[in-house]
């Protein structure tokens, strides 16, 4: 059984404020490390596919980084708004598997309070 | 066109009946899955269909059966189910379903919430 874990669960940033979460995941037989973004009732968005150890990823004000060898990703927001609260979910893919599918985390719910 | 698109967004079904989930996509990806998600956990993969041919089944009771039409299209037939497996279902896509293209996108449908009672 393969564990990925988030932390924190939840989190409470005031708007303006910058942020990051991580996600840990088994370091061996590394293939790929997702984050997406999930808003109540929408389906989840891919934020960033990483694949080799160092990556960082930009969008916008979003970004993540990548360490495959100490098995954790980040992923960092910058001056928050309202709109980036959902939770993020972080998902592996192990090499070895023999499938594109994904082992996710329980995700990080984020609250941008005004 | 970037959408995966669920039908129906819920369902309600006693333990007898027979039903189906639907999914749809017009992206052209040759993978396509099938997700369950109970409330405070995280999404777990039940199939991946490759290519349309069966290339996961991740020990799934045998009340669940999926099936893929064409490339296009993912159905989840369900039948005598349980209250507990009552969750929402998501299918997701993604271009190619080798486990060599590591760096695909995997799109989302927005679910379908099945109650059983």
């Amino acid at each position: 059984i393969l564990n990925v874990e988030q932390s924190p669960q939840s989190l409470h940033v005031q708007e303006g404020d910058s942020t990051n979460f991580t996600c840990s995941f088994p370091s061996s037989n590394f293939y790929a490390l997702h984050w997406y973004r999930w808003e109540t009732a929408k389906s989840p968005e891919a934020l960033f596919v990483m694949t080799l150890n160092g990556d960082e990823k930009k969008k916008g004000r979003i970004s993540a980084t990548l360490n495959t060898k100490e098995g954790y990703s980040y992923l960092y927001i910058k001056g928050s708004q309202p709109e980036d609260s959902a939770t993020y979910l972080c998902a592996f893919m192990y090499s070895g598997g023999g499938a594109d599918g994904l082992t996710f985390g329980k995700g990080t719910h984020l609250i941008i309070q005004p | 066109d970037t959408e995966v698109t669920q039908t129906p967004k819920h369902l309600v079904m006693g333990m007898t009946n027979k039903k189906s989930l639907k999914c749809e996509q017009h992206m052209g990806h040759r993978a396509m899955y099938w997700y369950k998600q109970k409330a405070k956990k995280p999404p777990e993969l039940m199939f991946v269909y490759s290519y349309e041919k069966l290339s996961i089944n991740e020990s799934v009771p045998s009340r669940f059966s999926p099936e893929c039409p064409n490339s296009s299209l993912l159905n989840l037939h369900l039948h005598a189910l349980q209250p507990e497996d009552s969750a929402l279902y998501l299918c997701a896509s993604s271009q190619d379903g080798t486990a060599f293209v590591s760096g695909n996108t995997i799109y989302f449908g927005e679910g379908s919430w099945l109650t059983v009672v």
